[in-house]
Parts: C-alpha cells; sequence; structure tokens
C-alpha cells in the first residue's frame, strides 16, 4: 500500500544529543513536510521541500536540520541546540496540484531522558 | 495565511449529523478552505476542501456561505470513530505549500 513512514514511533534522546527521524514515502510525490506539535497545540511548519536537493525552512527552524537527497526520503535531524525537543513530530508529503492535499505518517513521539 | 477560529470542543450522539463551523472572515478570493482531522496520537487525515461551491465526498460535505466569510465541516452520521480534532484551514492558490493549522475543534461523540 503507499503511504508515509515515519520511524521510530517512539524516541528518547539524552540532553546535548543530535536524533535523527526517519520519513519515507512511496507515493511518488515531491513535496514533503516536517511540522512540530505540542499537546493541545496544532501543527507548526519546521521545514519543507518541494523537490529533490532543495528544501525551505518553515516557522521554527531553529535547531533542526534536514536534507533530501532522495525523493522518497526526507530526514530531519533534531540537534542539541533544539532546547525543548520534546514534542509529536509528524511528516507529510503531497503530489503536484493545488488540489491536492497532504498526507500524513503517523508521527514520532520525541522525548528527553 | 488568513486565519480561521473554530469552536474549541463540540459534542454529538452518535448516529446523528454533526455540523463543524469554522469563521474565516478575512478569507481572501484564491484561498480554499481545506479540513484535516486527528484521531488520537496520529497524524492528521484530509477530509474535504473546496473553493465557492458545495462539496461532497464519501467522508463528508463542506457548506459555504455565499460571502465565503463562514463554512461548515458535515458529517451526516456520526460514529465513535469520527472523535477527533477537526482542523479548518485556508491554504491560498498560490505560494508556498504550507497548511496552517490552528487549535481546531475537539469532537466528542456520545455513544
Amino acid at each position: 500500500d503507499g503511504g508515509i513512514t515515519q520511524s521510530p514511533k517512539y524516541l528518547f534522546r539524552k540532553e546535548g544529543q543530535n536524533v535523527t527521524l526517519s520519513c519515507e514515502q512511496n507515493l511518488n510525490h515531491d513535496a514533503m513536510y516536517w511540522y512540530r506539535q505540542d499537546p493541545g497545540q496544532g501543527l507548526r511548519l519546521i521545514y519543507y521541500s518541494q523537490i529533490v536537493n532543495d528544501f525551505q525552512k518553515g516557522d521554527i527552524a531553529e535547531g533542526y536540520s534536514v536534507s533530501r537527497e532522495k525523493k522518497e526520503s526526507f530526514p530531519l535531524t533534531v540537534t542539541s541546540a533544539q532546547k525543548n525537543p520534546t514534542a509529536f513530530y509528524l511528516c507529510a508529503s503531497k503530489g503536484q496540484g493545488v488540489r491536492q492535499p497532504q498526507h500524513f505518517g503517523d508521527g514520532t513521539r520525541l522525548s528527553i531522558l | 495565511d488568513a486565519k480561521t477560529t473554530q469552536p474549541n470542543s463540540m459534542e454529538s450522539n452518535e448516529e446523528e449529523p454533526v455540523h463543524l463551523p469554522c469563521n474565516h472572515s478575512t478569507i481572501s478570493g484564491t484561498d480554499y478552505i481545506h479540513w484535516y482531522r486527528q484521531l488520537p496520537s496520529q497524524g492528521p487525515e484530509y477530509v474535504i476542501h473546496g473553493l465557492t461551491s458545495n462539496v461532497n465526498n464519501r467522508m463528508a460535505s463542506l457548506a459555504i456561505a455565499e460571502d465565503r466569510k463562514s463554512s461548515t465541516l458535515i458529517l451526516h452520521r456520526a460514529t465513535l470513530r469520527d472523535a477527533a480534532v477537526y482542523y479548518c484551514i485556508l491554504k491560498a492558490i498560490f505560494g508556498n505549500e504550507k497548511l496552517t493549522f490552528g487549535t481546531g475543534t475537539r469532537l466528542t461523540i456520545i455513544p
């Protein structure tokens, strides 16, 4: 089945460590997105990529980095510079055309030990 | 992106219709109205979208006011699986593709 796979589902990080969250899609979508969600809040955009080898900062990019070397993959690294990394992280992808919806994965919940 | 206003929470009885309102008084002529929903511990799921005319799909209906300053998502017969947070989002036709999520409406279905 086509879809978006995020792994791991739960992730624990020690302070001072970088961690990388995986996002893979087999929908042949050009655009991919990373969002952060805090308890009781809506989603906030971290980074997005509209094509391979290109990406742009979203509203809360500080302390995060991404790469887009392959169409199928858009990993997110939470660096030690992110002072409050505990959150629910969601990846999405979207096909071409303004009417196409975003398709979301089931998220990764990151916690600080 | 223009802002939307939704009630924080709503309740509905199972097997009855549900009308979820959304106000967007600053909507521009090139903004689509999108609805997504998020079940607990899952990513958001696309529900429906429209521009000017009312829209129907297998999940729901979208009724858009004539002046486009408000819209209503209609679930025709609520089930327990419809309990979720529903987000009303305005998406410009042009520009980048990001979605701006508010806090949405938490829908509780009463058995």
